[in-house]
């Protein structure tokens, strides 16, 4: 079967870096997507990554490994308002869309 | 910001009753998907559509039906609602498959 998993939750402190991981088994790999989405609220997108390697955008990076089949998002200078899930999601084979359960991610002051 | 628009926002209806939620997009997408997702879970597919006249079913869709008769409209429903249907429904469309999606506000859904 085809499988994404994070980890359900993390804590992180204001100001800090904090790096969510992502491994996934899926049949095919059409690229790898981070949404972000605060509670009560629709996922907004982050990155895409298709290609190994290191993507930066501001404070976020994605990194992906198709060989191990890992990715992992990297929040710096966190801010109270980066409280939200983290959601990860694969494209496989046929262009569908696997979504993780997301990672919790909880700043504290 | 997101041209996605969801109806209603909130919704609590009787078991048994047929109810459809709405859904428009005025970016042009063809790719349009409807999600069910409920607290702390991952998204579940329930049906998407590549274009007009086009609709396929998801993981989720034996109890449900779409159309898509204009481009901008992807209206959902479900003829006979049962408590297990209480839920948050997400619509998305994007360009194509490797794009960025762009969901709704969503639909929380009460069935009681």
């Amino acid at each position: 079967g085809q499988n994404i998993d994070q980890p359900t939750e993390m804590t992180a402190t204001e100001g800090a870096i904090v790096q969510i991981n992502c491994t996934y088994q899926t049949s095919g790999f059409n690229g790898l997507f981070w949404y972000q989405q605060h509670a009560g609220e629709a996922p907004t997108f982050l990155s895409y990554n298709v290609l190994d390697g290191l993507e930066e955008k501001g404070r976020f990076s994605s990194f992906l490994s198709r060989s191990k089949g890992y990715s992992y998002l990297l929040l710096k200078e966190l801010q109270m308002k980066d409280s939200a899930s983290y959601l990860c999601a694969v494209l496989d084979s046929n262009y569908q869309l696997i979504w993780g359960a997301g990672t919790k991610l909880i700043i504290k002051p | 910001e997101a041209d996605i628009y969801q109806t209603p926002r909130y919704l609590v209806i009787g078991t048994g009753k047929k109810i459809t939620l709405e859904c428009s997009q005025t970016m042009g997408h063809d790719k349009m998907y409807w999600y069910q997702q409920d607290p702390g879970m991952e998204l579940h597919l329930i049906h998407y559509s590549y274009g007009v006249n086009s609709t396929e079913k998801g993981d989720l869709s034996s109890e449900s039906t779409v159309s898509r008769i204009r481009t901008e409209h992807f209206p959902l429903t479900l003829e006979s609602a049962r408590p297990s249907h209480t839920s948050q429904y997400l619509c998305a469309s994007s360009q194509t498959e490797n794009t960025e999606a762009f969901f709704g506000q969503g639909t929380r859904l009460t069935v009681v």
